[in-house]
């Protein structure tokens, strides 16, 4: 089974217009998190929730979780052209022996100047 | 900020062709993985290595592939055999307990030819 699928799979935008992306689950979770990934490039961390938060905010970005709904979003407000990257959401399932984290797809934002 | 470090960035070697991907994780953290990551594709987990051992691998890490921590700060992936499917973004990644401070590295492009 799929684990860790966003949508939409890309998403363009205006500068100073925010971007929201989803991404859902199938297992049970400890932690998701979300990662940014420019062009051919490494894999930068922005945010980590628990499995028993709600909420987090990290600067412009905002994140949800919803473990009964086996879903998360990432809220980036104010969009810059910089922002503009790919998003992947990854989870940290609870039967996982060794830590790893499964990937979604991803969101590709483009932020229009 | 302490980082994740991946040597090379790029490697391109004929097929069948052993190759050693080499990485330094972050000195105080206690696991460490290795993910690939096909051109346009999701993250993919390979392995993840605590205590001197594998604790958790995929379907991916077959016989071809093996990883060694040889020293206090180096953590090698070996593909035996390279194969033309092998050619992908190949990321090492550390953490400090469980999924908390995970950081990945640059990672390095391997092109199989």
């Amino acid at each position: 089974s799929q684990q860790g699928e966003e949508d939409p799979q890309a998403l363009s935008i205006q500068e100073g217009e925010n971007a929201t992306m989803n991404c859902s689950y199938k297992t049970s979770i400890n932690n998701l998190q979300w990662y940014r990934q420019n062009s051919g490039r490494g894999l930068v961390h922005l945010i980590l929730i628990r499995s028993n938060e709600r909420e987090k905010h990290s600067g412009r970005l905002r994140v949800t979780l919803d473990t009964s709904k086996k879903s998360s979003s990432l809220l980036i407000t104010a969009s810059r052209a910089a922002d503009t990257a790919s998003y992947f959401c990854a989870t940290d399932g609870r039967k996982a022996a060794g830590n790893k984290l499964t990937f979604g797809g991803g969101t590709r934002v483009l932020v229009k100047p | 900020e302490p980082e994740v470090t991946q040597t090379p960035s790029h490697q391109v070697t004929q097929m069948g062709q052993e190759v050693i991907l080499r990485c330094v994780p972050i000195s105080n953290h206690l696991y460490f993985y290795w993910y690939r990551q096909i051109l346009g594709q999701k993250v993919e987990f390979l392995v993840s290595f605590y205590n001197n051992e594998i604790s958790e691998k995929s379907e991916i890490f077959d016989d071809q592939f093996s990883v060694e921590r040889p020293d206090g700060s180096n953590f090698t992936l070996k593909i035996r055999s390279t194969k033309l499917e092998d050619s992908a973004m190949y990321f090492c990644a550390s953490s400090e307990q469980g999924a908390f401070g995970y950081t990945f590295g640059s990672g390095t492009r391997l092109t199989v030819v």
